[in-house]
C-alpha cells in the first residue's frame, strides 16, 4: 500500500515553461488537495477535488490549474512558470466522511529560475 | 478566517528534556491535527484530537476547544524528534487544512 504518491520528487524550470506535478493515491479516497510550502510558512492550499470530475479553488490558487479525471489522480499544472512559484508542493488525500484525517505525499521541490 | 498561532517558533533543547508546544486559535474549531515534518520535509500525522488528550509513546498532546487552545507535549526528547511541528485545523465542509506557521525543534545530543 502506496498511500499517496508524488511524481516529480525534484524539477528545476525556466520562467514561462510549463510541467504538470502528479498525485497518485490508491486508498480510495474521494476527497484530494493540492497545498504549497513556502520557507518558515506552514501549508497553504491552492486547489482542492471533493471527488471525481470536481475542482475548486483554495487560498493561493493563481497561476496553477487542476484536474481530477480519475478518482485516484490529481493533477496541478502550472501553465508558465514564474520565480514566485518557486515552492515545495504537497498533495494529500482523505475520506469523504468521518473523521477529517488526511494524508500527505512525500511533497515536489520545484525551483523556477 | 480563523486564525492560528502556534509558539514558540523555535525551540532548542537538550537530549532528554521535555518540552511544551503551543497552538492557539482566534476562534473554536471542531477539529484538530497535529504533524510532524521531518528534516527530509515527510509530513507525519501525529495526532487528530479535536477535544480531549491522547498520547502515543512520549508525546501526548490536549485541546482546550472552549478555550481555544492545543498543546502538544515531548516527553525525553531524542534527537530524531527534531524537524517542524504544525498544527492545523480543518475548515468547512471540504475540510481544507488550515496551518499554523510551525514550531521548529532541534534536539541537541
Amino acid at each position: 500500500n502506496a498511500g499517496v504518491t508524488q511524481t516529480p520528487k525534484f524539477r528545476v524550470l525556466k520562467t514561462g515553461q510549463s510541467m504538470t506535478l502528479l498525485c497518485a493515491q490508491d486508498m480510495n479516497h474521494e476527497y484530494m488537495y493540492w497545498y504549497r510550502q513556502d520557507p518558515g510558512m506552514g501549508l497553504r492550499l491552492i486547489h482542492y477535488s471533493v471527488g471525481e470530475g470536481t475542482t475548486a479553488k483554495g487560498e493561493v490558487p493563481d497561476g496553477y490549474n487542476v484536474s481530477r479525471l480519475k478518482k485516484q489522480n490529481f493533477l496541478l499544472g502550472l501553465e508558465s512558470a514564474a520565480p514566485s512559484q518557486t515552492s515545495v508542493y504537497f498533495c494529500a488525500s482523505r475520506t469523504g466522511w468521518g473523521k477529517n484525517i488526511q494524508y500527505f505525499g512525500a511533497g515536489t521541490r520545484l525551483s523556477v529560475l | 478566517g480563523i486564525q492560528v498561532e502556534q509558539s514558540p517558533p523555535d525551540l532548542i533543547l537538550q537530549e532528554g528534556a521535555n518540552s511544551t508546544l503551543r497552538c492557539n486559535f482566534s476562534d473554536s474549531v471542531n477539529n484538530l491535527q497535529w504533524f510532524h515534518q521531518n528534516p527530509w520535509g515527510q509530513l507525519i500525522n501525529l495526532f487528530y484530537i479535536p477535544s480531549g488528550t491522547k498520547q502515543n509513546g512520549r508525546l501526548s498532546a490536549t485541546t482546550v476547544a472552549t478555550e481555544r487552545y492545543s498543546l502538544l507535549y515531548i516527553s525525553s526528547s531524542q534527537t530524531t524528534d527534531s524537524g517542524v511541528y504544525f498544527c492545523a485545523y480543518g475548515s468547512g465542509n471540504t475540510g481544507k487544512l488550515i496551518f499554523g506557521q510551525g514550531t521548529t525543534l532541534q534536539v541537541k545530543p
